[in-house]
């Protein structure tokens, strides 16, 4: 069974912080990484994905992929109050068509 | 902009029923899923399918069917409803030429059955 691990939470942090949301998984063939933000009531949807070992930035996010430590991460830096959601961090394993495994998710909560 | 309806965003069925969930996309694309969400539980796959009348079961395929009879179209099937599939039901595809990273899928805006 492939999994996909993420803290629970809450992850509670002020305003203008940077937040750290952390992910690992056990499929070693696992090749694509996704962050996807919920809003609560609402559906996912995709924030981030990264490929390829190291860092990939896009505006105030930043994911990071360490293949070897199985481990991927996303960085809110600047937290905002619109921030606090439940993040999902998101998986495809080599020659699975398309199909996602997805940890539990992390509830981000930014305090004013 | 893609887009993805779900035919309910509430539905309030009785034990025993037969349930229809219905989802439907805009574009062309293949791959279609549904997922249920539970508390504490995260997104799990039921079924999904690559082509029309073409399926596969997910990780937790008991007690469901699904049709896919259209490309657009993709349901799911409850054929006799429990308390235990109250839940958020979530349908997803996956964008071939218009996303960002080849394997986004992009969900529609759920559907919250009670089965009472």
């Amino acid at each position: 069974q492939k999994e996909v691990e993420q803290n629970s939470g809450p992850l509670s942090v002020p305003e203008g912080a940077i937040a750290s949301l952390n992910c690992t998984y056990s499929d070693r063939g696992s090749q694509s990484f996704f962050w996807y933000r919920q809003y609560s009531g609402k559906s996912p949807e995709l924030i981030m994905f990264i490929y390829s070992n190291g860092d990939k930035e896009d505006g105030r996010f930043t994911a990071q992929l360490n293949k070897a430590s199985q481990y991927v991460s996303l960085l809110i830096r600047d937290s905002q109050p619109s921030d606090s959601a439940t993040y999902l961090c998101a998986v495809k394993s080599y020659g699975t068509a398309s199909k996602l495994t997805f940890g539990t998710g992390t509830r981000l909560q930014v305090t004013l | 902009d893609v887009k993805v309806t779900q035919s309910s965003r509430y539905l309030v069925k009785r034990t025993g029923e037969k349930v229809f969930l219905e989802c439907v996309q805009d574009m062309d694309h293949e791959n279609m899923f549904w997922y249920r969400q539970d508390p504490g539980l995260g997104l799990r796959l039921i079924y999904f399918s690559y082509d029309v009348k073409m399926k596969e079961k997910g990780d937790i395929p008991e007690g469901y069917s699904v049709s896919r009879e259209k490309k657009e179209r993709f349901s799911l099937i409850l054929e006799s409803a429990s308390t235990n599939q109250t839940s958020m039901y979530l349908c997803a595809i996956r964008k071939q030429t218009s996303g960002r990273a080849p394997d986004e899928q992009f969900f529609g805006p759920g559907t919250r059955l009670t089965v009472l």
